[in-house]
């Protein structure tokens, strides 16, 4: 089993609806990053959390840390939104600077 | 102005070749990473280089070799490729260890 688990794996939405992906940990943390991954393969980091709330543009991240649960939210998306979103956490054992990688959730925005 | 860049992009290699991948990052950062993306898509880290000193080597083949010759560039050299070894090598670097990491556009690499 996975330390960092996504669902859902795979997501197909119409354009304009409100997108939630999930993310679980089983370990400690020290932050939880969220990425996104283009269809041309190129990564890009979203957000970095350690608690609480981030918002940018149509993009919202939330972390639970006693949960151990962070969620990304897309407001009106987009097809430009389609890719494939990455949850990774630093563990709070080892220090920041290692990342461990969800399985990651594809996302489609259909037109 | 490319934040972080990786040469080559693409690599097509015989198996037992030794190669080399490139990585430059023009933002002034303190820590660059290694990671391996497989064919399902799952990244994982390879090694982390602060100050040009080596703080992550996980669980890598020693026929992976990170070079650091400064700040701002983290080669990976590759000695006697597997089969194994086709992925897309990602490099990556933050302002400093736990800051946000940004990512290079990727190497694919495919051993023949």
């Amino acid at each position: 089993k996975n330390e960092v688990e996504q669902s859902p794996q795979n997501l197909t939405a119409q354009e304009g609806e409100f997108i939630t992906i999930n993310c679980s940990y089983s370990v400690g943390i020290s932050a939880l990053h969220w990425l996104q991954q283009h269809p041309g393969g190129g990564i890009v980091s979203l957000f970095m959390l350690s608690s609480g709330k981030k918002k940018h543009g149509r993009l919202i991240a939330t972390i639970n840390i006693q949960e151990k649960h962070s969620s990304l939210h897309i407001t009106a998306s987009h097809p430009r939104d389609s890719a494939v979103y990455i949850c990774a956490v630093s563990p709070a054992d080892f220090g920041n600077e290692k990342l461990t990688f969800g399985t990651g959730t594809r996302l489609t925005i259909i037109p | 102005d490319t934040a972080v860049s990786q040469t080559p992009k693409y690599l097509v290699t015989q198996m037992g070749n030794d190669k080399s991948i490139k990585c430059e990052q023009n933002l002034g950062h303190d820590t660059m990473y290694w990671y391996k993306q497989d064919s399902k898509k799952f990244l994982k880290i390879m090694f982390s280089y602060n100050n040009k000193e080596l703080i992550i080597n996980e669980t890598v083949p020693n026929r992976f070799s990170p070079k650091s010759p400064d700040k701002a560039h983290l080669n990976l050299h590759i000695n006697s490729l597997e089969l194994g070894d086709s992925a897309v090598y990602f490099c990556a670097s933050s302002q400093d260890e736990g800051m946000t990491q940004y990512f290079g556009p990727g190497t694919r690499l495919l051993v023949l």
